[in-house]
């Protein structure tokens, strides 16, 4: 079966702290994986997307790597501020006779002062 | 350039009803996604298009059903609303398909079933 787990559920961290969330998958055949960042009422943004090639992609102060062999994500976020305060969310995609997307529940990030 | 615009952006509807909501995609972009987010569902997909052809499709009842018009606007309708329905619905557009492109979201409708 096709999941996409993520954990910590929720995380709290200080300012300026660095932290890292996981996404494990047991998607297959794989074809890309996307982090998305979800502010509350808002919609999710864009941070990272990674074929099956790439093994680490950096977008400011995230960097995403892919473990392909273990199906294992992991999004790091350097000297953290307030406004990371927000849902991250995995998303995998599976090419096989058609597109799916499966998405993570996605990990609650609480930035403190 | 204007971002993903979804509207309404809050609706409250009776069991039994329909409803329709709306969603134009960035300029050039000619995918548009749907979706359901729910607390405890999290984020799922409805359907895909793309140039008006309906691409992909999720686990959902015949009850959710959409359409893309020439200029990549797109609709979905839910008919006879269950309680159930009550979620964030997301829409999300590329300039390709949703396979090979980055999405950009709106910031949704929040539909309320009563």
């Amino acid at each position: 079966k096709n999941q996409v787990e993520q954990s910590p559920q929720s995380l709290i961290i200080l300012e300026g702290k660095n932290c890292t969330l996981q996404c494990n998958y047991t998607v297959s055949p794989f074809s890309n994986l996307r982090w998305y960042k979800q502010d509350t009422g808002r919609g999710p943004v864009s941070l990272t997307i990674m074929t099956f090639s790439e093994n680490t992609k950096s977008n400011g102060r995230y960097t995403a790597t892919l473990d392909a062999d273990t199906k294992q994500s992991s999004l790091h976020i350097t000297a953290s501020q307030l406004s990371d305060s927000a849902s991250y969310i995995c998303v995998v995609s599976v090419q096989s006779g058609g597109f799916k997307t499966i998405f993570g529940a996605g990990t609650r990030l609480f930035v403190k002062a | 350039k204007a971002g993903v615009t979804q509207t309404p952006r809050y609706l409250i509807k009776t069991r039994g009803q329909q409803v329709t909501l709306s969603c134009s995609p960035i300029s050039g972009h000619r995918s548009v996604s749907w979706y359901q987010q729910t607390p405890g569902q999290g984020l799922q997909f409805l359907f895909e298009y793309f140039s008006e052809t309906q691409r992909n499709k999720g686990n959902f009842p015949g009850r959710f059903s959409g359409r893309q018009f020439s200029n990549s606007r797109s609709e979905m309708n839910v008919s006879t609303l269950e309680l159930g329905d009550s979620a964030l619905y997301l829409c999300a557009s590329s300039p390709r398909e949703v396979s090979n492109s980055p999405l950009h979201f709106g910031n949704g409708t929040r539909l309320t079933v009563t």
